[in-house]
């Protein structure tokens, strides 16, 4: 059984629009959670994270947790051509574990 | 300095060399990773050094010998690899206060720009 879990896409989202992406995770004691976005042949940049239910905003970016229903997502408004690139979801257990679990990722493709 | 550097960032070798991968951080950061990522997969964990100390190991060949000289330093000794062994390897490190004061990390993790790897 995935511990993490992501719709691999590929998703395509018209330019300006909003791209909602979906990450559930099955160990119910994860506490922290990170979106990353990796540009092909790059490597992964965090973008986002977040540790308590609700929502975090950071400019075009809103991360969504909800523990209760073990889900984390991440919203971008104004999708932007730049904006294309695979996003990792990842969840660390415990505070003070170093070892994060990442999803497979999610391609997400911005159409102008 | 708020970045994790990595050397070199091409490497091609053949399976009878040795080689090292160099990780840099200057953030003050006291935990470091190796990962190894494939494509159109996401980074495995290989190693991870917490206050310069060997803290995980994922199970990995004895191929890959990792290091770390101390707190802003990390390297990855390579011997014998196998062609399934080319990959990027990426480099991160963390805020990792946990393990010393008992106080919460949050622990975010940044990464490198990885070493692309070839083995003949």
């Amino acid at each position: 059984q995935k511990e993490v879990e992501q719709n691999s896409g590929p998703l395509s989202v018209p330019e300006g629009a909003i791209a909602s992406l979906n990450c559930t995770y099955s160990d119910r004691g994860s506490q922290s959670f990170f979106w990353y976005r990796q540009y092909s042949g790059k490597s992964p940049e965090l973008i986002m994270f977040i540790y308590s239910n609700g929502d975090k905003e950071d400019g075009r970016f809103t991360a969504q947790l909800n523990k209760a229903s073990q889900y984390v997502s991440l919203l971008i408004r104004d999708s932007q051509p730049s904006d294309s690139a695979t996003y990792l979801c990842a969840v660390l257990s415990n505070f003070g574990n170093e070892k994060l679990t990442f999803g497979t990722g999610t391609r997400l493709t911005i159409i102008p | 300095d708020t970045e994790v550097t990595q050397t070199p960032k091409h490497l091609v070798m053949g399976m009878t060399n040795k080689k090292s991968l160099k990780c840099e951080q200057h953030m003050g950061h006291r935990a470091m990773y190796w990962y190894k990522q494939k494509a159109k997969k996401p980074p495995e964990l290989m190693f991870v050094y917490s206050y310069e100390k060997l803290s995980i190991n994922e199970s990995v060949p004895s191929r890959f010998s990792p290091e770390c000289p101390n707190s802003s330093l990390l390297n990855l000794h390579l011997h014998a690899l196998q062609p399934e062994d080319s990959a990027l390897y990426l480099c991160a490190s963390s805020q990792d206060e946990s393990g010393h004061t008992g106080a919460l990390s949050y622990n975010e993790q940044f990464f490198g720009p990885g070493t692309r790897l070839t083995v003949l």
